[in-house]
């Protein structure tokens, strides 16, 4: 059972592009959802993180998006480098509880 | 030095041996984590564990085991190898509550 379901599973992007992931989950009592970044070769580290009382948060050139009525979260990552190419996982947890992470989407930036 | 030190890196074993792969953190923090990676199913839940005497089953733990041994160390083991067992493992370690997981680099095990 997948409480945290992520899409795409890969994303090809233009250097410059902005690269959209999309996460949507089921249970309400979710209340923190951070991504996470991996390099091949590295353990995943995390990136950006949001709590349900803001519909928007950015660092940099990265931006989560969330609705809490339609129980979806999206990672926009603006003006894609190469550098971005990454695995991104999605996550999510219940108050002091395990994170449940996403199935991960492959994001390759070509110049 | 890093985090969260997982040895080994890579590892080639046979079906039906027992295998360990061990965990060491200096965060300083209570609770530890397996995982287990995949291609296209992200990374599973295989084992937790929130204190030294606290020991609880993921989502994906049958066919394994771990052992807290002290605050910083947490080892997960393959009693009988299978191939399907084949995939990158990964340490983590967080501080109470939903804060930073900390990861180790993976161990890539193949079962042949």
């Amino acid at each position: 059972q997948q409480q945290v379901k992520q899409s795409p599973q890969s994303l090809i992007v233009q250097k410059g592009g902005i690269s959209i992931i999309n996460c949507a989950y089921e249970n309400t009592a979710f209340d923190y959802f951070p991504w996470y970044q991996q390099f091949p070769g590295k353990g995943p580290a995390l990136l950006i993180a949001i709590r349900p009382d803001v519909s928007e948060k950015k660092e940099g050139r990265f931006t989560i998006s969330f609705n809490k009525s339609a129980k979806q979260f999206s990672l926009h990552i603006m003006d894609s480098q190469p550098g971005d190419s990454a695995t991104y996982f999605c996550a999510a947890a219940v108050g002091t509880d395990k994170l449940i992470f996403g199935t991960g989407t492959r994001l390759q930036v070509f110049p | 030095d890093a985090d969260v030190t997982q040895t080994p890196r890579n590892r080639i074993t046979k079906t039906g041996k027992r295998i360990m792969l061990e965990c060491s953190q200096t965060k300083g923090h209570d609770r530890m984590y397996w995982y287990r990676q995949d291609p296209g199913l992200g990374l599973r839940l295989i084992y937790y564990s929130f204190d030294v005497k606290d020991i609880n089953k993921g989502e994906i733990s049958d066919g394994y085991s771990v052992s807290r041994q002290a605050q910083a160390k947490f080892s997960l083991s393959l009693e009988s190898a299978i191939p399907n067992q084949t995939a990158l493992y990964f340490c983590a370690t967080t501080g109470r509550g939903p804060t930073e997981a900390f990861f180790g680099q993976g161990t890539r095990l193949t079962v042949v």
